[in-house]
């Protein structure tokens, strides 16, 4: 496709599962973002990828939160052991580059986690 | 710290004018972006500042003045489907994107 697309749209889980988020990336772009919005909130930076590397992982609530980009195209987010406070909509985007202009973030439509 | 300021709600009337303010506070500076997001839906990108002045694009129009750490967005000729979130966003570096809470903008008939 021509845009950003994650899988699945919609996710409930019970507290305790964990759970994994997939993001495709518009082809050949390089970076790779994640991104956390609450509910009426702007979104708030995970993790970043640069190709395979994972190059900030900053915002990463906690060790329960785990990202991977392997080949450099498709990432994974996985959450282990939910809780009900990881209820939000998980964004992920990509760009062409890195800077400036280039830095243009096109944004998938989201996962919304729901963790009862 | 980084800090993105925006009025949390907004609203106006189909076809007049808005303008929605963003002041920023950031360990750098590489930029300013405006992104629209409906509900439910993913942000889209509406303009990207780096220079001080105003960048025009059909009916949006964005402000920069970096010695401020000010920006606007102003939306000309409003229609219904204007209502959505706007968010104002800020690369420190050349990488992640510090977003502010977003604008939720409502248009009346």
């Amino acid at each position: 496709g021509a845009g950003v697309s994650q899988s699945p749209r919609y996710k409930v889980a019970k507290r305790g599962q964990d759970v994994a988020l997939r993001c495709d990336p518009i082809s050949g772009h390089v970076s790779l973002f994640w991104y956390q919005q609450a509910l009426g909130q702007g979104p708030e930076f995970l993790t970043y990828f640069q190709n395979e590397a994972q190059l900030d992982k900053s915002g990463l609530p906690s060790d329960r939160f785990f990202a991977e980009r392997p080949e450099g195209s498709v990432s994974t987010l996985k959450i282990q052991r939910t809780q009900q406070e990881d209820s939000a909509v998980y964004l992920c985007a990509s760009s062409l580059l890195l800077g400036g202009r280039h830095n243009e973030q096109f944004f998938g439509p989201g996962t919304r986690l729901t963790v009862l | 710290g980084q800090n993105i300021d925006q009025p949390t709600e907004m609203t106006a009337t189909e076809g007049a004018i808005v303008q929605i303010n963003c002041t920023y506070q950031t360990s750098g500076f590489n930029g300013l972006f405006w992104y629209q997001q409906h509900a439910g839906e993913a942000p889209t990108f509406l303009s990207y500042n780096v220079l001080d002045g105003l960048e025009e694009k059909g009916r949006f129009s964005s402000f920069l003045s970096r010695s401020k750490g000010y920006s606007y967005l102003l939306l000309k000729e409003l229609q219904m489907k204007d209502s959505a979130s706007y968010l104002c966003a800020v690369p420190p570096n050349t990488d992640k994107l510090i977003f502010g809470t977003g604008t939720r903008l409502q248009v009346f008939p």
